[in-house]
């Protein structure tokens, strides 16, 4: 079965700081990873995906199978990055669902 | 705003009372998905339509909880005889194919 897991519940950083929210899985095929993003009184939106290789507001995140990690970082930390931050998992073949991990709540601390 | 829109926002409901949700996608996305979300979780797949056509259930969708999606466009979600446990937030996203998934804001159930 598929399994998302983020083992930080919260995490503050100083602004200018680097920051990376980690995200581990398990599953024996082969996912798509992604990041979403849910700022104060927003809907969850999608920050990136593994697949795109992109770099959104700074966030770069890099698929490694061996450690089957998916871990968001970003060099400088800004205070509008704060944010509930959740990893999530779409199996292959599937109707695209997503299995989320239980989120990071980051803080940049001004 | 052309988003997913989620209706109501909130709802308060006693023990045992049947309620229900609905859900209108972006227009031109044949899937829709259902998510329930309780505190300090991420959000949990519940069901997915591709069109009219309901494709996957969780097992978290007792079979006190119905779907349907009729024509294809908005969908409603029923919940009988609802519980303590149900309170959660209930997201709805739409997508075409794999693309463009979208989250609505959801409808925020409190069980009382």
């Amino acid at each position: 079965a598929q399994r998302v897991t983020q083992p930080e519940k919260l995490l503050s950083v100083f602004k200018g700081a680097p920051v990376e929210l980690k995200c581990n899985y398990s599953y024996s095929g082969s996912p798509e990873l992604f990041w979403y993003v849910q700022y104060s009184r927003q809907r969850l939106q999608l920050l990136l995906r593994h697949i795109s290789r992109e770099s959104i507001k700074g966030f770069t995140a890099d698929l490694n199978k061996g450690e089957t990690s998916f871990h968001l970082k970003k060099p400088f930390a800004q205070e509008e990055d704060s944010a509930m931050y959740y990893c999530a998992l779409s199996p292959a073949n599937t109707g695209n669902q997503f299995y989320f991990g239980t989120g990071t709540s980051l803080t940049v601390i001004p | 705003d052309t988003g997913v829109s989620q209706d109501p926002r909130h709802k308060i409901t006693k023990r045992g009372q049947n309620v229900t949700f609905r859900c209108d996608p972006i227009s031109e996305h044949n899937r829709l998905y259902w998510y329930r979300q309780t505190l300090g979780q991420g959000p949990e797949f519940l069901t997915y339509f591709q069109n009219e056509a309901q494709l996957e259930k969780s097992r978290l969708l007792s079979d006190r909880f119905s779907a349907e999606r009729p024509k294809g466009s908005f969908s409603t979600l029923e919940i009988q005889r609802t519980e303590q446990g149900d309170s959660a937030m209930y997201l709805c996203a739409s997508s075409f194919d794999s693309n463009g998934y979208t989250f609505g804001s959801g409808t925020r159930l409190t069980v009382v």
